[in-house]
């Protein structure tokens, strides 16, 4: 099925250092949701957004449902060593559709 | 609260031997069910998906399938494995409408010798 198209594709950066992501698409979304997967778990739901233009925060996480309704992106400020994984955005229209993630290393 | 049951965690199979993984969801009624495909931990396929009892759609043509006895119990299956199936196995449930956040279980990493 159809995936987002989610950016970059992975990073490496030093520890307190601000992180941003996003996540387009060619259609527009009802839903904009971000999730981490720690390596040989589940995806776990981090932020879900319900409307356009709504910024959410959760800790040091921030996420925002574009305008558009057809991007969103992800902000992690000061990251430290456990942030470290793979972040996913998923949309939903009529369907349930995922990013292709992010891989992020935090070096200490 | 809710929560979703997978397992095993780790499967090693031969080559054409059959597969059962299974899912189970706790604290909730009627929930959609869903099987995913990770390979590489990158990129979720999606494989199967339920609305009720007994309703499977299937998403990609394959060598598995997926039935839903009850409620929330979902199973992927397979007759034959081919080396082509390993891969890391997820299930994920929803409360039945549309465009509402689906949640993980811990999956199975399924590896064909």
């Amino acid at each position: 099925g159809q995936q987002l198209n989610q950016s970059p594709q992975s990073m490496f950066i030093q520890e307190g250092e601000d992180v941003s992501m996003n996540c387009t698409s060619s259609s527009i979304f009802n839903t904009w949701l971000w999730y981490k997967q720690e390596p040989g778990e589940g995806p776990v739901l981090l932020i879900a957004l319900y409307k356009a233009g709504e910024l959410t925060s959760n800790g040091r996480l921030t996420a925002q449902f574009g305008i558009t309704r057809k991007d969103s992106f992800l902000n992690i400020s000061a990251s430290i060593p456990s942030d470290v994984g793979i972040y996913f955005c998923a949309g939903t229209g009529n369907q349930f559709y995922f990013g292709t993630g992010t891989s992020l290393t935090v070096i200490p | 609260s809710q929560t979703i049951h997978q397992w095993p965690a780790t499967l090693v199979q031969p080559v054409g031997s059959p597969l059962s993984l299974e899912c189970t969801v706790e604290g909730t009624s009627n929930p959609n069910l869903y099987w995913y495909r990770q390979a590489a931990g990158r990129g979720l396929q999606l494989l199967f998906y339920s609305v009720g009892i007994g309703q499977i759609s299937s998403e990609v043509p394959q060598n598995l399938s997926a039935s839903r006895p009850q409620d929330r119990q979902f199973i992927l299956s397979s007759k034959k494995l081919l080396l082509s199936d390993s891969g890391f196995y997820l299930c994920a449930w929803s409360v039945s409408r549309v465009a509402q956040p689906q949640h993980f279980g811990d999956g199975t990493r399924l590896s064909i010798l």
